[in-house]
């Protein structure tokens, strides 16, 4: 069964310091993973893709890596600052399937506190 | 405002009742996406349309639910004779080009309570 499986489940960090959060999967062959933020209240918003070909994909503060082979990716969030208090949920695409088959984690609650 | 926009975006009201919510999706992206979230869950997708045509619904999708995307602009999804498990956030998302690595962007939600 494909899943995603993401870790850890919630963190509390001191503002400033960075942290790393996991996403391990099973589905295969899967054609891109996404990392989303979604604050409390709102829709998720799209952090990076990247295609399976692909290991590292960087939007600011926020840097993403991808190895194929272990299934596992991870989300790198360095300075952290208040508001970035928010859910991470990674999601992977199932090779040759459309957006309706998107995986989504059940996310990890970040919390920054000064 | 350019985004996806979504209305209401609270929603209470008591078990029985119909409820419809409404998404107008970015202008020119011609694929549509309603997914529902519970707390401490990644969203749930429930159906998506591709201009006008309601191309997928997903098996979590009771009789109750339907949703419409008429004239391929705006949706709405409606819910009858609401039950307390519908409580949760129903997310709409559009999105547009090449399907394998299609970004997909989300409105903000319509929050729901069934009492």
């Amino acid at each position: 069964k494909n899943q995603v499986e993401q870790s850890p489940q919630s963190l509390i960090i001191l503002e400033g310091k960075n942290c790393t959060l996991q996403c391990n999967y099973t589905v295969s062959p899967f054609s891109n993973l996404r990392w989303y933020k979604q604050d409390t209240g709102r829709g998720p918003v799209s952090l990076t893709i990247m295609t399976f070909s692909e290991n590292t994909k960087s939007n600011g503060r926020y840097t993403a890596t991808l190895d194929a082979d272990t299934k596992q990716s991870s989300l790198h969030i360095t300075a952290s600052q208040l508001s970035d208090s928010a859910s991470y949920i990674c999601v992977v695409t199932p090779a040759n399937q459309a957006g309706t088959a998107l995986i989504f984690g059940k996310g990890t609650t970040l919390s920054v506190s000064s | 405002d350019t985004g996806v926009s979504q209305n209401p975006r609270h929603k209470i009201t008591k078990r029985g009742q119909n409820v419809t919510f409404r998404c107008d999706p970015i202008s020119e992206h011609n694929r549509l996406y309603w997914y529902r979230q519970t707390l401490g869950q990644g969203p749930e997708f429930l159906t998506y349309f591709q201009n006008e045509a309601q191309l997928e619904k997903s098996r979590l999708l009771s009789d109750r639910f339907s949703a419409e995307r008429p004239k391929g602009s705006f949706s709405t999804l409606e819910i009858q004779r609401t039950e307390q498990g519908d409580s949760a956030m129903y997310l709409c998302a559009s999105s547009f080009g090449w399907v394998a690595n299609e970004k997909l962007f989300f409105g903000s939600g319509t929050q729901l309570s069934v009492l």
